[in-house]
């Protein structure tokens, strides 16, 4: 089965970089696109970007300045580095597979983010 | 982008009622719509693709409907397993977004 696990800091200051883990086990990276999601306090989500099997990128253009999806096909593991971040970035990050053109068939059970000084 | 209203926001129900959850989109994105289930401990499941086709597993109770701009989860006989929160997203063009969820909670 397809397991996805994601982990980080829990506290980032403004204006350092987040960065965040995401350990896939069941499946390849290499095979699938692989991306993230956040949920703001609020409930509001929204779609970070994914990482294709290629490796080949695509983002929100709302985000695309600030954001960067790597892999490690090694460790089976992709990441998220997010940039010059504001108390704004406070959220849930998700890790998940969008599947058959962007429906999110796995997730991990998220990993809360906190922006503060 | 396209923005996704969903509504309502919360909802009370019975075990046994049926309820609806609606989902309009600014703009059509054909059948390019998911719905999910958030759990507080469990990771989000995806219910419904397409618009109205089912996922692998999710009970038959679960149905899913519309297309162009228009979409509706409807949950029979509610069961205590499903109160948790429901949220649409489309996947039709770059960005994806999401609705901004129901509760459903129990009455």
């Amino acid at each position: 089965e397809v397991q996805l696990q994601e982990s980080g800091p829990g506290l980032v200051k403004p204006s350092q970089s987040l960065s965040l883990t995401c350990s896939v086990t069941g499946y390849s990276v290499t095979s699938n696109y692989w991306g993230w999601i956040r949920k703001f306090p609020g409930n509001k989500m929204e779609w970070i970007g994914h990482i294709t099997y290629s490796g080949s990128t695509v983002y929100n253009p709302s985000l695309k300045s600030r954001i960067s999806i790597t892999r490690d096909t090694s460790k089976n593991k992709f990441f998220l580095q997010l940039n010059s971040v504001t108390t704004e970035d406070t959220a849930t990050y998700y890790c998940a597979r969008p599947n058959y053109g962007g429906r999110f068939d796995y997730w991990g059970q998220g990993v809360m983010v906190t922006v503060s000084s | 982008d396209v923005q996704m209203t969903q509504s309502p926001s919360y909802l009370a129900a019975s075990p046994g009622e049926s309820v609806s959850i609606s989902c309009k989109a600014s703009k059509s994105i054909s059948n390019n719509l998911a719905w999910y289930q958030e759990k507080p401990g469990k990771a989000n499941k995806l219910l419904i693709h397409s618009g109205s086709t089912l996922q692998s597993g999710t009970p038959s109770r679960f149905s899913g409907s519309g297309s162009g701009t228009d979409f509706t989860l409807t949950i029979r006989s509610l069961e205590f397993e499903d109160f948790a929160v429901y949220y649409c997203q489309h996947y039709n063009e770059n960005p994806w977004t999401f609705g901004g969820g129901t509760k459903l909670e129990l009455k």
